[in-house]
């Protein structure tokens, strides 16, 4: 167990809807980072947020966005759901800026189908 | 050209037998990790690295900064270390990770 928590495990949902995927990161880490795991693309890194501060950017669609609270944890707005935005996305944390001396933990994953 | 290139993609070994995985980089690092991804989808952290060599139990993992390549090794391969294994990388001035398509490993008892 990583200490990093995600919610909810799956999530059906349909063409055009907007989902809300949770992650909660280890206690103490104050980086968050998004990753998108699709079959055609493998894993792509999304956001990263850094105590409440989006800190970086990759490819990230604009009808994705992201936050982070102030009790840390991190929520990943999807939104006008497409079918190829069917994918895993995983959360994971740091303990730092990350970078040389900071592991990053990954939380257990949501599975969004998208039909 | 991909920044984290693996090989190879498949690998699939008898038990007991000694593996290698492979992963080059292109870009200046930070940090070079390797990740386990079991079929069920977590992803599971077994080494950061930066320079040199660290072991956890059968597995030993290598960099060569001046060669950027990084290798993976696992002693007395077992079953249960059937799996999918990720190299990723961290740029300097940036904590992003950059994976590698991964190397999918089949241990047949």
């Amino acid at each position: 167990d990583s200490g990093v928590t995600q919610t909810p495990k799956h999530l059906i949902t349909a063409t055009g809807q907007r989902v809300t995927l949770r992650c909660s990161p280890r206690s103490g880490d104050l980086s968050v980072y998004w990753y998108q795991q699709s079959l055609d693309q493998g894993l792509q890194f999304l956001i990263q947020y850094y105590n409440g501060e989006e800190r970086a950017k990759g490819n990230i669609l604009e009808r994705f966005s992201a936050q982070q609270f102030p009790d840390l944890h991190s929520e990943l707005n999807l939104s006008s759901l497409e079918l190829g935005d069917s994918a895993l996305y995983f959360c994971a944390s740091s303990g730092g800026l990350g970078g040389k001396y900071n592991e990053q933990f990954f939380g257990p994953g949501t599975r969004l189908t998208v039909l | 050209k991909n920044e984290v290139e693996q090989s190879p993609q498949n690998l699939t070994a008898q038990e007991g037998e000694f593996i290698t995985i492979n992963c080059s980089y292109s870009v200046e690092i930070s940090a070079l990790h390797w990740l386990q991804q079991h079929p069920g989808g977590g992803i599971v952290s077994l080494f950061m690295l930066s320079s040199g060599k660290k072991k956890h139990g059968r597995l030993i993992a290598t960099i060569n900064i001046q060669e950027k390549h990084s290798s993976l090794h696992i002693t007395a391969s077992h079953p249960r270390d059937s799996a999918v294994y990720i190299c990723a990388v961290t740029d300097f001035g940036n904590e992003k990770l950059t994976f590698g398509t991964g190397t999918r490993l089949t241990i047949i008892p």
